[in-house]
């Protein structure tokens, strides 16, 4: 079991916006700005989407946006293509645990 | 543009070792730190060592502390991990993973495509 949750699922229409939660804890999400969110298609590498919980690479579309409230992160993603359907994972330190942990995943249908 | 390139990857028996390998161009590969990231059949994914940039830092996963060991040269632009005392639990996508500065920890922006490695008799 993953110490962050993500929903296993969620899905939407081309030019909807979605948003994928991470919930973590008071020791993780909670205190740390270091979440990143990676893309991932099967068969490729996983692209970095966001870093430091709303920081985006020069190389990322600005519809992909991340935020965080409380011990809940968040990647919205808005105007879907049909390639954005992909696994989302999110990643974060945990106290204690330098290396860091990621969510379980979610699989976004458009 | 940064490449990454996994090899090493092999169908292994239970017990037994093996040496992932991963070849850098594009970046200056001492200034970065390194991990190595894998995915179980079906699963998610789940960080497994990561190195810095000199080398004399290292962090390792509970799952495979003790049994797997990173390492890199910088002469040849090359990580790799060592993997000992192999367990089924242990098959999956090894993916090698550059981070956005020096340092040891979840700071990954490039990754590769990985390299399989199964674990079964």
């Amino acid at each position: 079991q993953s110490a962050l949750t993500q929903p296993a699922s969620v899905s939407g229409s081309p030019g909807q916006s979605i948003t994928i939660s991470c919930t973590g804890t008071s020791s993780d999400i909670g205190t740390f700005n270091f979440v990143s969110w990676f893309q991932h298609h099967p068969g490729k590498a996983p692209k970095l989407l966001i870093y430091d919980v709303s920081q985006r690479p020069p190389d990322v579309s600005d519809r992909f946006s991340g935020s965080k409230s409380g011990n809940t992160a968040s990647l919205t993603i808005s105007g879907l293509q049909a390639d954005d359907e992909a696994d989302y994972y999110c990643t974060s330190i945990i106290r204690g645990t330098p290396l860091g942990v990621f969510g379980g995943g979610t699989k976004l249908t458009v | 543009e940064v490449e990454l390139v996994e090899s090493g990857g092999d169908l292994v028996p239970p017990g037994g070792s093996l040496r992932l390998s991963c070849a850098a161009s594009g970046f200056d590969f001492r200034n970065y730190g390194m991990n190595w990231v894998r995915q179980a059949p079906g699963k998610g994914l789940e960080w497994v060592s990561s190195i810095g940039g000199s080398g004399s830092t290292s962090l390792y996963g509970d799952s495979v502390k003790g049994r797997f060991t990173i390492s890199r040269d910088n002469s040849k632009n090359t990580l790799y991990l060592q993997m000992n005392s192999l367990r089924a639990e242990d098959t999956g996508m090894y993916y090698c993973a550059k981070n956005r500065n020096v340092l040891t920890g979840p700071r990954a922006d490039y990754w590769g495509r990985g390299t399989l490695v199964t674990v079964s008799s």
